[in-house]
Formats: C-alpha cells, sequence, structure tokens
C-alpha cells in the first residue's frame, strides 16, 4: 500500500537557519502530496500542497517541490523563526475512489531557538 | 464560523469500557474522516462519510470500532470493550469536497485523547 516516510526527528535550529525536512513516498498511482503543520496545542492545519509532477507548493516561506523522479517532497524555508516551532507531517492522498483520505509520514518535531 | 470541534478532549476509561467520541465538523461540509493517532505517529484513517453514508471503514481496527453520522452532520466514533492499544489521539477532519478524487483542504479537529487504563 501507499506509504510516506519522513526523516527521522527532532530538528532543532537557530532563528534565521535554513530548513530542510525530507519527505518521500511510495504509492501506485499519482498522489497528491501535502505538508501539514501542527502548533503547540492546536490541530493540524495545512501548510501546502502540489497535486502533480513538478509542481511547487508554497506557502509562510514554506516551499516544497512534487519530484515524481525521486518520489520526494521535501519541505525548505530559508530563514526559519522561532513561531516555526511545531510537528510537520508529510502525507498524501492517492488517486482513484479514495475521496482524499490521507496517508501521513511519522512526523517531524522542529525547535527553533531564539 | 466555527472550525471542526471534538469531544470530550480528553477521556479516561478502564480496560473494557465503552466510550464515544463525538465531532461536530464544519457546518456544510460533506465529507468527513476520522483518524487515530498513536503516540509519536502520524495519524492513520479509520473512516470516511459522505454525509450520511459511511463510504469507507477499511480503516477501522477491529468491530469493536464502529462510527455513525445519522443526520449527515454530527459524527460518534464508538469503542466497545476499549484495550490499552486503543489509547491514542482520535481526530476527525472534514472537507466541502465530495468528489471520489479529491485534493480539497481537510481541516482538523482539535482531538480527542484517549487513554485505556
Amino acid at each position: 500500500g501507499d506509504s510516506v516516510t519522513q526523516m527521522e526527528g527532532p530538528v532543532t535550529l537557530s532563528e534565521e537557519a535554513f530548513l530542510t525536512i525530507n519527505c518521500t513516498y511510495t504509492a501506485t498511482g499519482y498522489p497528491s502530496l501535502f505538508w501539514y503543520v501542527q502548533y503547540p496545542g492546536e490541530g493540524l492545519q495545512l501548510l501546502l500542497k502540489a497535486t502533480k509532477a513538478d509542481d511547487k507548493g508554497s506557502n509562510k516561506g514554506f516551499e516544497a517541490t512534487y519530484r515524481k523522479e525521486t518520489t520526494s517532497f521535501h519541505l525548505e524555508k530559508g530563514s526559519v523563526q522561532v513561531s516555526d516551532s511545531a510537528v510537520y507531517f508529510c502525507a498524501l492522498s492517492e488517486g482513484g475512489t479514495s475521496y482524499g483520505k490521507l496517508t501521513f509520514g511519522q512526523g517531524t518535531i522542529l525547535t527553533v531557538h531564539p | 464560523g466555527a472550525g471542526v470541534s471534538q469531544s470530550p478532549r480528553y477521556k479516561v476509561a478502564k480496560r473494557g469500557q465503552d466510550v464515544a467520541l463525538r465531532c461536530d465538523p464544519i457546518s456544510g461540509h460533506v465529507s468527513l474522516f476520522w483518524y487515530q493517532q498513536a503516540l509519536g505517529q502520524g495519524p492513520e484513517f479509520l473512516t470516511y462519510f459522505q454525509n450520511e453514508a459511511q463510504l469507507d471503514k477499511s480503516g477501522l481496527p477491529s468491530d469493536r470500532f464502529f462510527a455513525e453520522r445519522p443526520e449527515g452532520s454530527v459524527s460518534t466514533l464508538k469503542i466497545q470493550r476499549t484495550q490499552q492499544e486503543d489509547s491514542a489521539v482520535y481526530l476527525c477532519a472534514s472537507s466541502s469536497s465530495y468528489r471520489e478524487y479529491s485534493t480539497d483542504t481537510q481541516y482538523f479537529g482539535p482531538g480527542t485523547r484517549l487513554t485505556v487504563l
């Protein structure tokens, strides 16, 4: 079945550092790819998405590019802030009759220090 | 308007008890999903409703798990004869999409943390 693998964490960075969180996937079809974020004390919320190969999703300074050849969707940000501290989840939605149900990676905890 | 709400936020049950977890989706949202999130893991799909119809229950781990959405709005996830391995956060999400192939945003509730002693 479909699966998502994220880089093992946690990740600790200083403010203004560059962030990469790796995500690779296995899918039989042509999935859509998502990054969700969970801030402390809050529910999961969509950060960005890409629905086809070579698409780039972006939001709040974060970017991720759908790479079909490497089955990857790595999350990047050029300069992190303390307020970016959260848990980040990579996820996919397979095509076909899935109605959009999501398959998640295990999550990566990001802590940003001043 | 309000987002997705879930109640209770925390539930402690003794092994063998039945529990019921409630989800209030965003008003007008057709699709409703339940996920289970074990400690330190990502959410895992349990079941999906389109209005009142349960179209996918492939993720329910056993026949002790039962979900309903009788009027196409509020949904209840019921777990009978709870076991320790049922301890997890149960997340509800809703979206406005009804298409088989959907990339629409799912809006998540805060979750119910279930602890089975």
